[in-house]
């Protein structure tokens, strides 16, 4: 059975640095695409970054510069690291998997953690 | 940037009705599109993808339609369970940058 957990969050003040880890089983996270989704209080989702298998990344203009996502292979483990937070970051963080769209491109996201609550606040 | 609309914001419908949901892109996204349902407190759950293929144990009330710019989301029948927020998104750009739409309510009338 898939499964994602993530973990990591909490009340961070701004400026502040968080990691965020999302723990996989049932599947190799480094042998698919994997993204980190935030959702802002009462808000629609926004996608914010994804690892590729190859190992390449990519990140929406409002956080690049600032997290960067990477993984451990040997612990089955997807990472955020948020550094320089603001109080528009705050936010539930899932990370999620895309499934294989056609030609082995990234498509939609099939499976997804329960989310871990980031607030950023003085 | 692809901006995706959703229409309505929010749509009333009575149990056992019919619920159209619509999806617009900013432009192309051929049929690289999916619907995600979510409930209160719960995380998003793939419905369809491919803009008409049903994910894995998705009833068949569920269907999509579209390709381009124009898609949508039609539920047969509405069951108690499906009142929720939708949210269309596009997989499609390189580099990859994908995007949401605003969401649409389904609400109990």
């Amino acid at each position: 059975e898939v499964q994602l957990v993530e973990s990591g969050g909490g009340l961070i003040q701004p400026g502040g640095s968080l990691r965020l880890s999302c723990a996989a089983s049932g599947f190799t996270v480094s042998s698919n695409y994997m993204s980190w989704v935030r959702q802002a209080p009462g808000k629609g989702l926004e996608w914010v970054s994804v690892i590729y298998s190859g190992g390449s990344t990519y990140y929406a203009d409002s956080v690049k510069g600032r997290f960067t996502i990477s993984r451990d292979n040997s612990k089955n483990t997807l990472y955020l690291q948020m550094n320089s937070l603001r109080a528009e970051d705050t936010a539930v963080y899932y990370c999620a998997r895309k499934r294989l769209a056609a030609a082995g491109q990234p498509g939609a996201f099939d499976y997804w953690g329960q989310g871990t609550l980031v607030t950023v606040s003085s | 940037e692809i901006v995706m609309t959703q229409s309505p914001a929010t749509l009333s419908v009575s149990p056992g009705e019919r619920a159209t949901l619509s999806c617009r892109a900013s432009q192309s996204v051929s049929s690289n599109l999916a619907w995600y349902q979510q409930k209160p407190g719960q995380a998003p759950r793939l419905l369809i993808y491919g803009a008409s293929t049903r994910a894995t144990g998705i009833p068949a009330r569920f269907s999509g339609s579209g390709s381009g710019t124009e898609f949508t989301l039609t539920i047969s029948s509405l069951q108690s369970e499906d009142f929720a927020v939708y949210y269309c998104q596009q997989y499609n750009n390189w580099p990859p940058s994908d995007t949401f739409g605003q969401g649409t309510k389904l609400e109990i009338k």
